[in-house]
C-alpha cells in the first residue's frame, strides 16, 4: 500500500507555536496533497505538491518534500486557536492506479 | 460558489433498510469521488466518476452498495440493505481532472444504521 502515515497521531500546542507534522508514504508518486478537516466538516485541500518540488509556501503553511525519504513535512507557524482541526496527507501513486490515497491523520489541538 | 452539495446531513435507519446519499457537485468539475469515513479505517475511496462514467469502483465494499451517476450535476450512493457495519460518514468530491488535481469536499453524510 502507498498509503500515507501522518506523525504524530495527536499534537497539542499553544497558540503562537509552530506546529509540524510528517508524512511518509511507501512508492514513487506523482503529487503530495495536504488537506485539513474540522470536526464534522469535509476536508478542505491546503496544498499540492509535485513531486518535482522540494519545498511550497501558502501563507503560515510550509510543505517540504523528500523523495528520496519518501517523506512530507506540514509546518504551521505562528498557529492560532483556529488551526485546531485533523491534518491529513494524500498520495497518489505514480504508475499505479493513482487514486488518492488518504492517511489516518494528525489531529492538532492549538490551545489559547 | 455553493460548493459541494450533500443530503442528507444526517440519516438514522434500521438494518436492512434502503439508503440513498445524494451529491451535486461544484459546476464545471468532470471528476466525482465518494468516500467512507470511519475512526478505524480512515477515509477510504469507494468510487470515481469522470465524464459521469465511473473508472475505478475497486474501493465498493461490496454488491450491496451502488453508485450511479446520471448527469453531470448529480450522483448517489446507495446502500441496499444496510448493514450497523456502514456506519460512517460519506464524502463526496469532486474536481477539475482526476485524481491529481485539488478535490473539493462535501459536508459529509453522517450515517447510523441501527
Amino acid at each position: 500500500s502507498q498509503q500515507g502515515e501522518e506523525d504524530p497521531q495527536a499534537l497539542s500546542i499553544q497558540e503562537g507555536e509552530n506546529a509540524t507534522m510528517n508524512c511518509s508514504y511507501k512508492t514513487s508518486i506523482n503529487n503530495l496533497q495536504w488537506y485539513r478537516q474540522n470536526s464534522g466538516r469535509g476536508l478542505v485541500h491546503l496544498i499540492l505538491i509535485r513531486s518535482n518540488e522540494r519545498e511550497k509556501h501558502s501563507g503560515r503553511l510550509r510543505v517540504t518534500l523528500d523523495t528520496s525519504k519518501k517523506s512530507s513535512s506540514l509546518l504551521i507557524t505562528a498557529s492560532r486557536a483556529a488551526d485546531t482541526a485533523s491534518y491529513f496527507c494524500a498520495t497518489d501513486a505514480r504508475g499505479g492506479s493513482e487514486k488518492l490515497v488518504f492517511g489516518k491523520g494528525t489531529k492538532l489541538t492549538v490551545n489559547p | 460558489d455553493a460548493g459541494v452539495i450533500q443530503s442528507p446531513r444526517h440519516e438514522v435507519t434500521e438494518m436492512g433498510q434502503e439508503v440513498t446519499l445524494r451529491c451535486k457537485p461544484i459546476s464545471g468539475h468532470n471528476s466525482l469521488f465518494w468516500y467512507r469515513q470511519t475512526m478505524m479505517r480512515g477515509l477510504e475511496l469507494l468510487i470515481y466518476f469522470n465524464n459521469n462514467v465511473p473508472i475505478d469502483d475497486s474501493g465498493m465494499p461490496e454488491d450491496r452498495f451502488s453508485a450511479k451517476m446520471p448527469n453531470a450535476s448529480f450522483s448517489t450512493l446507495k446502500i441496499q440493505p444496510s448493514e450497523p457495519r456502514d456506519s460512517a460518514v460519506y464524502f463526496c468530491a469532486s474536481s477539475h481532472g482526476g485524481y491529481q488535481e485539488t478535490q473539493y469536499f462535501g459536508p459529509g453524510t453522517r450515517l447510523l444504521v441501527l
